[in-house]
């Protein structure tokens, strides 16, 4: 059955830690991982990865696959209080997005 | 920019009844998807289209029906709601394969 495990469930962090969410998968089909942002209502796309070892950037995130070892991890630098939310992760098998639990969040100040 | 419209925000229901959810795109995508979201379980997918005309099922399909009669409107109906159908639902739509999903606001759906 093919399935996408996230670690940790949830953390707490201080404002200005840098954070690091992983993503491993079993899936048959593999074509693309994908990591979504959600804050209060709809998930909001943030990275797509196909390729192992190229880093995706985006300002203060980061993310990177190995389709060896069959996981992503998706770094935040100097967090905020506005990066609280869920992230998640799916992984892209034939045409459907395979979602896992998330990890919840919480950047104190 | 409108995207992805979901319709209602959030909704009261009593057993037995019907539902229909809507969901509207205007990015002319050709996918178009219906999650489920439940507190540890993530989001599971219930149905998909791929193109206007055509449905599949997901993980979770039992107790519901898509229909996918043109390219921009996706609606899910629950024939006869039970309460195990509480969740909060999510519609997506996607260019295709190898492109992102990109999803409304959701629907909250309590059944009592």
């Amino acid at each position: 059955e093919d399935k996408v495990v996230q670690s940790p469930l949830s953390l707490v962090v201080h404002e200005g830690d840098t954070v690091t969410l992983n993503c491993s998968y079993e899936v048959t089909n593999f074509r693309s991982l994908l990591w979504y942002k959600q804050e209060k209502k709809a998930p909001t796309f943030l990275f797509m990865l196909t390729s192992s070892g190229i880093e995706k950037k985006s300002g203060r995130l980061s993310s990177i696959l190995d389709k060896k070892e069959l996981f992503s991890i998706l770094n935040i630098t100097a967090t905020q209080t506005g990066d609280s939310a869920i992230y998640l992760c799916a992984v892209e098998e034939g045409n459907k997005l395979v979602f896992g639990a998330g990890t919840i969040l919480r950047v104190k100040s | 920019t409108a995207g992805i419209t979901q319709a209602p925000t959030s909704q009261i229901l009593a057993a037995g009844r019907s539902m229909t959810l809507r969901c509207t795109q205007d990015m002319r995508h050709n996918a178009m998807y219906w999650y489920r979201q439940d507190l540890g379980l993530g989001l599971r997918l219930i149905h998909y289209s791929n193109t206007a005309g055509t449905t599949g099922k997901g993980e979770v399909p039992d107790g519901y029906s898509v229909s996918r009669a043109n390219t921009d409107d996706f609606p899910l109906t629950l024939a006869s709601a039970v309460p195990s159908q509480t969740s909060v639902y999510f519609c997506a739509s996607s260019a295709g394969l190898n492109q992102p999903q990109h999803f409304g606001d959701g629907t909250r759906l309590s059944i009592l």
